[in-house]
């Protein structure tokens, strides 16, 4: 078992351009989300999927984020025209259930 | 206000020391999760704990419902236990876990 899988761990862009970042969750985890992680807010819900049906996108910026589950085995969260405040640690988590959490290493995202 | 307060904000320790993270909450509970990340690395699931006391090695997590709060004890601390502990409280029929603002503990040699 290889834990949840964040690719890339690290990606730098220029302000204005698109940023994807995938997660590969752990296999038979029926629950995936995505958190963003910076020194001044601390960790930050984004969106939750379950059985790859999105189920709340609350903590989603609504106008460049966007986060797609096509299948059970990877979970993309887009960035669109990124600015520098989109600068975070970009965490993905999956779990059987409401218990424990299984986060992977995250992606390190640079806007320039 | 704040549904999770977490102390203290940083812990310097010596290494061999005891440490005591508290969680304090206001809303109910389903369960109290308690993770460490080092600096740079991912966040690494330490408890869940809904409620008594849990024992992994020389950490053990104490959750008290009607008192509210939730701890993290670190027996004869090591230089490795060095990091950021982060509790997050898992709410009733919520998925939505509630963070603490984490304690940094540096453990020094």
């Amino acid at each position: 078992n290889a834990g949840v899988i964040q690719t890339p761990r690290h990606k730098v862009t220029g302000k204005g351009q698109e940023a994807t970042l995938w997660c590969e969750p752990i296999s038979g985890h029926s629950a995936v989300f995505w958190y963003r992680q910076t020194i001044v807010q601390g960790l930050e819900f984004l969106t939750y999927f379950r059985n790859q049906a999105p189920i709340d996108d609350s903590g989603m910026p609504k106008e460049r984020f966007s986060a797609q589950m096509p299948n059970q085995s990877h979970s993309t969260l887009k960035i669109q025209s990124t600015q520098p405040q989109d600068s975070a640690v970009y965490l993905c988590a999956s779990s059987v259930s409401q218990n424990t959490l299984y986060f992977g290493a995250g992606t390190r995202l640079s806007v320039l | 206000g704040q549904q999770v307060q977490q102390s203290p904000a940083s812990l310097v320790l010596q290494e061999g020391e005891n440490a005591e993270l508290q969680c304090n909450f206001s809303t109910s509970l389903n369960s109290m999760q308690w993770f460490y990340q080092r600096p740079g690395g991912s966040l690494v699931s330490l408890f869940y704990n809904p409620s008594g006391t849990k024992h992994s090695g020389r950490l053990t997590s104490t959750t008290v419902i009607k008192e509210r709060r939730s701890s993290l004890h670190i027996s004869s601390s090591q230089t490795t236990d060095s990091g950021t502990y982060l509790c997050a409280l898992d709410m009733d029929s919520n998925y939505q876990l509630i963070w603490g603002s984490g304690t940094k503990l540096i453990i020094k040699p």
